[in-house]
């Protein structure tokens, strides 16, 4: 299927265990962007890539690690989840220098308990 | 990231009514852009504005770049249910790698 696909769409885990996040596009779109959303904060960047290999930090970086070794995808991992990381999380592609803004997959709802 | 201020934080709308929200920001951008986000759901581009004083219309959604280029509204005409949901502004800076940076969003729902 052409887009692109998060998953899972729900996940439960519990404080101190490590979770990834899997982000999927079809695109070939050079840039990715992570996103949590929270009550009150709107969308927050976590991290971001400009290409394979090349990531940078966003606003709220703090507990979460990326890669990207291929272009179609981007994993967020919490390495040692926390409470305070229960959000939704969204990945978002777009192509370089582009003036038509995002495209966002349907997002991670994830919970710590 | 740069701060974007959007208003109203959250609005109830009745079937027919007009409604608009605004987003104000201390810099300006090169882009502005509108998105809307389901229940469930991702945000959707809605319509996005390009040139400081334009104004673009995609059905009953009408939304313009401020000529400040600081500020964008946008109004919804004779809202309907499923117009329902999270509206949020985004601002593009192109020195700033091209990057958005989004407001708080403005949750719309139907009056009971």
């Amino acid at each position: 299927d052409a887009g692109i696909t998060q998953s899972p769409r729900y996940k439960i885990t519990e404080t101190g265990r490590q979770v990834t996040l899997m982000c999927h596009q079809t695109w070939s779109h050079s840039y990715m962007f992570w996103y949590r959303q929270d009550l009150g904060h709107g969308l927050r960047l976590i991290y971001y890539s400009a290409a394979a290999d090349i990531t940078d930090k966003g606003e709220v970086p703090d507990g979460y690690v990326v890669s990207r070794s291929k272009t179609e995808n981007f994993p967020l991992t919490l390495e040692s989840a926390t409470r305070s990381q229960t959000s939704v999380y969204f990945c978002a592609s777009s192509e370089v220098r582009t003036q038509y803004g995002y495209t966002f997959g349907s997002g991670t709802r994830l919970t710590v308990v | 990231g740069q701060q974007l201020n959007q208003s109203p934080q959250s609005m109830f709308i009745q079937e027919g009514e007009d409604v608009s929200m605004n987003c104000t920001s201390s810099s300006i951008f090169n882009t502005w852009l509108w998105y809307k986000q389901d229940p469930g759901e991702g945000p959707v581009l809605l319509i996005a504005l390009y040139k400081a004083g334009e104004l673009t219309s995609n059905g009953r959604l009408t939304a313009q770049f401020g000529i400040t280029r600081k500020d964008s509204f946008l109004n919804i005409s004779a809202s309907i249910p499923s117009d329902v949901g999270i509206y949020f502004c985004a601002g593009q800076d192109f020195s700033n790698d091209y990057k958005l940076s989004f407001g708080a969003g403005t949750t719309v729902t139907v009056r009971a």
